[in-house]
């Protein structure tokens, strides 16, 4: 069975750093391109980054290129998101999801978590 | 940057087909997926590739993609299948989602 659990998630003020992780089972991690979607309360879903299988190839949305980094531990079957200089528009729940292929940006998520709450506020 | 367009809010009846549509800029030539989100639950994939359903997920959802419209059919509509609905394709290496449908089934 397909597990994918996020970790990570908290309180954080305006400015500051949070990484998220999520941790799968159920499959061969390597194999499969991994995803971040993300939900602001009351809201749609809203795309935030993707990585291939092997790590080598990484997409990430306008609105946090440059801030938040995807990535991931094959040895350990977790992915990760670290997410610099937050501002209070990243406030969400953040899910990691495993997509249908190796190959990122391509296809659908065909798996997700339960997600992980952030929110940055002062 | 690219769009899709969803209706805020579709109503069905039980027993009736629910038909929720998603719109872009020649979203024909993409593929397109569909995701099930119910209150307080994570999205489920239910439509991927314009027409292909997950193991799993009952016959009676459907999709259809061509020119700037994609479409999900939900027959012989559940209480259960209440919930929001994503559309979601890609564009440029950046993956778009509509703004979501809320299905009401009254």
């Amino acid at each position: 069975e397909v597990q994918l659990v996020e970790s990570g998630g908290g309180l954080v003020q305006p400015g500051g750093s949070l990484r998220l992780s999520c941790a799968a089972s159920g499959f061969t991690f390597s194999s499969y391109a991994m995803t971040w979607v993300r939900q602001a309360p009351g809201k749609g879903l809203e795309w935030v980054s993707a990585i291939s299988g092997g790590g080598g190839s990484t997409y990430y949305a306008d609105s946090v290129k440059g801030r938040f980094t995807i990535s991931r531990d094959n040895s350990k079957n977790t992915l990760y998101l670290e997410m610099n200089s937050l501002r209070a528009e990243d406030a969400a729940a953040y899910y990691c999801g495993r997509d249908d292929s190796s190959i990122a940006a391509a296809g659908p998520v065909e798996y997700w978590g339960q997600g992980t709450l952030v929110t940055v506020s002062s | 940057s690219y769009e899709l367009t969803q209706p805020p809010s579709v109503s069905v009846s039980p027993g009736q087909t629910a038909t929720i549509t998603c719109s872009g800029d020649k979203l024909g030539d993409k593929y397109v997926c569909w995701y099930q989100q119910k209150p307080g639950q994570s999205p489920v994939l239910v439509i991927y590739q314009d027409t292909k359903r997950p193991s799993g997920i009952p016959e009676r959802f459907s999709g259809s993609n061509s020119g700037n419209t994609a479409t999900l059919t939900i027959s012989v509509t559940q209480a259960m299948d209440e919930a929001d609905y994503y559309c979601q394709a890609w564009d440029s290496l950046t993956a778009v989602f509509g703004g979501g449908t809320k299905l009401t089934v009254l």
